[in-house]
């Protein structure tokens, strides 16, 4: 079965600079969810989508911005990167409108910022 | 805004044994309440979830418990085996699906031979 696709898988850039992060949901879920897990750390929500309209937004930073495309795929935009954003970004998908329909996780993409 | 704690953050069992993880949570509009596993370097994956409407849910080995009431909810995985080795995260929504959940700070669970 289709997963959850993210790109890249690691990426590492230097302070200050910018990144992007992709994400594919599972055909058919109408709804994205960005995750930021640090190191040890459980998964902290930071924003989330529903037909390309942004549903929710949690803790995610000023200098973070996302937005879903008409192919539903979405993408995290990160600039003036710090120490601290070093960590695993989850994309996650789910079909909002859908009965018991659970959060499928992508792989994640590994940012380290040096 | 909800908050959700763990316990306990490491658990160690033997082989055959069962495991308990218990979490609870703070808003008493939550009704729908995933758990996670996640092995190292790896995304969570889902492995049973439970909504406010019910009290017990069983799959096999894992079974989820929730007091509505205590504002409280329990993994229990019976005869425990090597590959159940991984950090269980807890979590809970309010909107009675996936969307915004708040997580627990984790359990890493280590099954021993």
């Amino acid at each position: 079965a289709a997963g959850v696709i993210q790109s890249p898988r690691h990426l590492i850039k230097e302070k200050r600079e910018t990144a992007t992060l992709k994400c594919y949901p599972i055909p058919r879920h109408d709804t994205v969810y960005w995750y930021q897990q640090g190191p040890g750390q459980d998964p902290q929500f930071l924003i989330s989508f529903y037909e390309k309209m942004q549903s929710d937004k949690g803790s995610i930073p000023d200098r973070f911005s996302a937005q879903q495309f008409s192919d539903y795929h979405s993408e995290l935009n990160m600039s003036s990167l710090e120490l601290g954003d070093s960590a695993l970004y989850f994309c996650a998908s789910s079909l909002e409108t859908g009965i018991n329909s659970p959060l499928h996780f992508g792989n994640g993409t590994r940012l380290t910022v040096t | 805004g909800e908050n959700v704690e763990q316990h306990p953050s490491t658990l160690s069992v033997q082989e055959g044994d069962s495991a308990v993880i218990k979490c609870t949570y703070s808003d008493s509009a939550s009704n729908y309440f995933p758990w996670y596993k996640q092995e190292l370097g790896k995304r969570p994956q889902l492995i049973i979830d439970i909504r406010s409407n019910v009290g017990e849910k069983k799959d096999q080995r894992i079974a989820v418990t929730l007091n509505k009431t205590a504002k409280h909810f329990s993994l229990h995985i019976t005869e425990t085996q090597p590959e159940d080795s991984a950090v269980y995260f807890c979590a809970a929504s309010n909107t009675g699906t996936a969307s915004k959940l708040t997580f627990g700070t984790g359990t890493r669970l280590q099954v021993t031979l």
